[in-house]
């Protein structure tokens, strides 16, 4: 079945460097890419996404990239801060119905 | 505006009892989708209701049900639980159906403990 792989699994940076998390997907028909961010003990929520007619976002400390060509999407956090802390989930639109498919998430922890 | 609200937000049962999970989704929406969250596989996709229709089925076995109501609330059910049913089980509401049209919202989750 059609698959999203996230790497790393973990990640630990210090406080004001950038982290970089990237994901794979199979399904080539895949329009659409969300980055969804888990605070311990909340919900995931949406940080930012991007469509594949877009190759670049960015939103202040965060940006992500699209190589539809490759089939990978990163997200990209620069200054980080302890309060980015948390875990990080890619997903890839699939399927007639567009329902979305999470990579296995990347737990980030910045050292003040 | 109220986000979504899951209850029970913890519960334990036995392996063999079955349970219900419930789903209140932001108001205005009508989408509803469900998925398992564990260490190991992270999020999985489990169904999505929209006008309390299932329009999406993820690769789940049978014991796993659910419906949704014509508030757009929506319930899902687990039938003789496994110990691998533990899990944290989260519910998201959205506009329209399928997670391409826009953004998911998220509960905190019902966490399931099989014993």
């Amino acid at each position: 079945g059609e698959n999203v792989e996230q790497h790393p699994s973990t990640l630990s940076v210090q406080e004001g460097d950038s982290a970089v998390i990237k994901c794979t997907y199979s399904d080539s028909a895949s329009n659409y890419f969300p980055w969804y961010k888990q605070e311990l003990g909340k919900g995931p929520q949406l940080i930012i996404d991007i469509r594949s007619n877009v190759g670049e976002k960015k939103d202040q400390r965060i940006a992500v990239t699209l190589n539809k060509t490759a089939k990978h999407f990163s997200l990209h956090i620069t200054e980080t801060q302890p309060e980015d802390s948390a875990v990080y989930f890619c997903a890839a639109d699939v399927g007639s119905q567009g329902n979305l498919i999470f990579g296995k998430g990347t737990k980030l922890s910045v050292k003040p | 505006k109220a986000g979504v609200t899951q209850t029970p937000r913890y519960l334990i049962k036995t392996r063999g009892q079955q349970v219900t999970l419930s789903c209140s989704p932001i108001s205005g929406h009508r989408s509803v989708s469900w998925y398992q969250q564990t260490p190991g596989q992270g999020l999985q996709f489990l169904f999505e209701y929209f006008s309390e229709t299932q329009r999406n089925k993820g690769n789940f076995p049978g014991r796993f049900s659910g419906r949704q109501f014509s508030n757009s609330r929506s319930e899902m059910n687990v039938s003789t639980l496994e110990l691998g049913d533990s899990a944290l089980y989260l519910c998201a509401s959205s506009l329209n159906v399928g997670g391409r049209t826009g953004e998911l919202f998220f509960g905190e989750g019902s966490r399931l403990t099989v014993l």
